[in-house]
C-alpha cells in the first residue's frame, strides 16, 4: 500500500458524459500527478500540480481538466467523454515536486470505461 | 526527445531461476534519475528499484539489482530467485533534473513459472 488513495475503483459510463476521479496523496505529499495509461498510448503524464497549484502539463485533452484543493487532494475532471477515453487513470504523489530529489509513489487507479 | 525503449515484450523465467529485464533510454540531459515499476495483475504500480545517474554504483534492493551503463544509456534489472509473486508487468522509467513527469516505456510482461 503506497499510502496514495484514489475513488472510485471502477466507473463505467457513456459517451457525452463528464466524470470525476478523485485522488488523495500521502500524509505530508504536497505534489499530485496524474498518469493515463492505455493500451495503445502506455503511460503518459497529464498534469501535475504542487500546493495547490498546476506546476506542469504533458499530453492533457482540452477536455480533461484538474485541480487540487487546500487539503491537497487532487480530481481530474474528463467531460465529452469518447470512446478513446476508456484507460487505467494513475494518480501519484510525492513530497515536494521535485524531479530528481522526489519519488512518486502511484495510487491503485481508476478504470474508465466509456461504452 | 526522452524516449524509453523496453525491447522484450514478454518474459518467461522458472521459479527460482534468474532474469534480466533490458532498458534503454535517451535524452540529452546529464541529471536524471532511473526507476523500475512494477505492476502486477492488482494494476497497483509498485516501485522496485531506482538509480541516480551520477552514482556509479549500481542499486539493490534484496533479490532486485540494476545494471546501470550511462554511455550505452541502458538500465537493465536483474531479479535473482524469481519467485511466483514477480509475475508482472515491468516498466522502465526516468525523470530528468528539469523535468516532473516521469517518461515511461512500454513494459514487459514476465511470467514466473512453477
Amino acid at each position: 500500500d503506497s499510502g496514495v488513495t484514489q475513488t472510485p475503483k471502477h466507473l463505467i459510463t457513456a459517451t457525452g458524459q463528464r466524470v470525476t476521479l478523485r485522488c488523495s496523496p500521502r500524509s505530508g505529499d504536497l505534489s499530485v500527478y496524474w498518469y493515463q495509461q492505455s493500451l495503445d498510448q502506455g503511460l503518459q503524464f497529464l498534469i501535475q500540480y504542487y500546493n495547490g497549484e498546476e506546476r506542469a502539463k504533458g499530453n492533457i485533452l482540452e477536455r480533461f481538466s484538474a485541480q487540487q484543493f487546500p487539503d491537497l487532494h487532487s480530481e481530474l475532471n474528463l467531460s465529452s467523454l469518447e470512446l478513446g477515453d476508456s484507460a487505467l487513470y494513475f494518480c501519484a504523489s510525492s513530497v515536494d515536486g521535485r524531479g530528481l530529489t522526489d519519488t512518486q509513489y502511484f495510487g491503485p487507479g481508476t478504470r474508465l470505461t466509456v461504452l | 526527445a526522452q524516449t524509453v525503449t523496453q525491447s522484450q515484450p514478454e518474459m518467461s523465467v522458472q521459479e527460482a531461476e534468474t532474469v534480466t529485464l533490458s532498458c534503454t533510454y535517451d535524452t540529452s540531459e546529464n541529471n536524471y534519475y532511473l526507476f523500475w515499476y512494477k505492476q502486477p495483475p492488482s494494476r497497483q504500480m509498485i516501485l522496485v528499484i531506482r538509480q541516480e545517474a551520477y552514482k556509479q554504483q549500481n542499486a539493490t534492493e534484496n533479490r532486485f539489482s540494476v545494471n546501470f551503463q550511462k554511455a550505452a544509456k541502458s538500465f537493465s534489472l536483474k531479479i535473482s530467485d524469481s519467485q511466483l509473486g514477480d509475475t508482472a508487468m515491468y516498466f522502465c522509467a526516468f525523470i530528468v533534473d528539469s523535468g516532473y513527469a516521469l517518461n515511461f516505456g512500454k513494459g514487459t510482461s514476465l511470467l514466473v513459472t512453477p
